[in-house]
């Protein structure tokens, strides 16, 4: 079993609709859960990170932790065709040390 | 700002040749580096974190020999392939920790592209 789980996609939707991603994962000595956006040909840009449990909020993107059920979400509102690109979660026991990446989720948003 | 880049971004070696992968952090300084490897359809694993002026400290599995890591500036860590085999082609990708705000995000290089022939 992968230490995370996600489900490689694609994901289509049409502009304008919320879209949810989610990882799961396995070990319990997570604490640190970030997600990042790819490009095509470009690296991974970190958007949002939380530490344990709970939500986070920033403009359209929501991140929640739900670490009872060892499950992460990544929600975008209003989504936009700027969106589309590969989504990756990662974490790790501390901070931005020894980050374990799922394969991502690829995001395409029609206009 | 934040500005991690990586060269070259695609390369093609024969195999039982080296290559070398260079990951340069531009507006920032870096005494941290990390290197990732990515094969089809599979996730970014770490391999090895890259420490200025000092050895890099490999994960498990990882042949330190055969993927050298030289961090000798706090702005440079270059990843070098040695005697690569077609099992090595893969994506390499790097990220740099900025000291002035360690363990707080780690910026990604865009990549590199490795086939071995």
């Amino acid at each position: 079993q992968k230490e995370v789980e996600q489900d490689p996609g694609p994901l289509s939707v049409p502009e304008g609709a919320i879209v949810s991603l989610n990882c799961t994962y396995s070990n319990s000595a997570f604490q640190y859960f970030m997600w990042y956006r790819q490009y095509s040909r470009k690296g991974p840009e970190l958007l949002m990170y939380t530490y344990s449990s709970g939500n986070k909020e920033d403009g359209r993107f929501t991140a929640q932790v739900d670490k009872s059920s060892k499950y992460i979400s990544l929600f975008i509102r209003d989504s936009q065709p700027s969106d589309s690109a590969t989504y990756l979660c990662a974490m790790s026991g501390g901070g931005f040390q020894k980050l374990v990446f799922g394969t991502g989720t690829r995001l395409l948003v029609s206009p | 700002g934040a500005v991690v880049s990586q060269h070259p971004s695609r390369v093609i070696c024969k195999s039982g040749t080296s290559v070398k992968i260079e990951c340069r952090s531009l507006d920032f300084q870096a005494t941290t580096m990390f290197w990732y490897r990515q094969f089809p359809k599979q996730s970014l694993m770490l391999m090895a974190t890259s420490n200025e002026g000092s050895k890099a400290t490999y994960e498990q599995g990882v042949e330190k020999d055969k993927f050298l890591i030289n961090h000798a500036s706090l702005t440079l860590s270059t990843l070098t392939v040695t005697s690569a085999h077609p099992e090595d082609s893969s994506f390499y990708i790097c990220s740099a920790e900025s000291n002035r705000q360690p363990n707080t995000e780690a910026f990604f290089g865009q990549g590199t592209r490795l086939t071995v022939v």
